[in-house]
């Protein structure tokens, strides 16, 4: 079965500091795609980045980039110089490159940035 | 552009009434979701679609249905609605021909109460 679990419901950064959020997953396709999706208190979910399961190397895209570990099967999202903004629910997610692109999402890590 | 489409963006139903989620796309995307989320359970997967005139069942199919007539629509109906489907539902769309480094491009949801 596949699941993407995020063992940190809240978590909290010092603005200008760096943050790491925690996922792993489970599955058994050879092919799949890891993103992470923010959501913000306004409630539209934002997608951030990706990483296929054969890229050699770790996705970046400004200040975020996601640390992939294969063998270990998870997929943390880094968040360099948070800012205030950065407040927001963090969605790790999953999904397989056959059968319909469908998408598993964890239960998602909220983020408070103390100013 | 306007993206992802859902309305209404608000409704309470009383138990036993019935309604339809509308979800409108202009990104001529193949792929269509719905989602609804819970607190502390990330977003689950209710029906997709991968393209006009299919539909599949994902997770939580149970006391939905879908309809999916024309390519650009995704709709979403309760026949009679339960206080157990009171959540935020989403609707998302990708296009993954050729790319699989494509998120989904979420509506900005709609928050039903079922009284």
């Amino acid at each position: 079965a596949q699941k993407i679990t995020q063992t940190q419901p809240g978590m909290f950064v010092q603005e200008k500091e760096a943050v790491t959020l925690d996922c792993t997953y489970d599955t058994s396709d050879p092919s799949y795609g890891l993103f992470w999706y923010k959501q913000p208190s306004s409630g539209e979910m934002i997608f951030l980045i990706y990483q296929g399961s054969y890229d050699q190397q770790n996705a970046t895209e400004g200040r975020y980039s996601l640390n992939f570990q294969k063998a270990r099967k998870s997929a943390n999202l880094v968040i360099s110089a948070s800012q205030l903004g950065d407040s927001a629910m963090y969605f790790c997610a999953m999904r397989p490159n056959t059968g319909g692109f469908k998408t598993i999402f964890g239960a998602g890590t909220r983020l408070f940035v103390k100013a | 552009n306007a993206g992802v489409t859902q309305t209404p963006k608000f409704r309470v139903l009383k138990t036993g009434q019935s309604m339809t989620l509308l979800c409108a796309q202009d990104m001529n995307h193949e792929y269509m979701y719905w989602y609804r989320q819970d607190p502390g359970m990330g977003l689950r997967l209710i029906h997709y679609s991968v393209g006009e005139g299919t539909t599949a069942k994902g997770e939580v199919p149970d006391g939905y249905n879908v309809s999916r007539l024309k390519k650009q629509n995704f709709l979403l109906g309760l026949e009679s609605a339960a206080p157990s489907q009171t959540s935020v539902y989403f609707c998302a769309s990708t296009d993954a021909n050729g790319a699989f480094n494509y998120g989904y491009t979420f509506g900005s949801g709609t928050r039903l109460t079922v009284v």
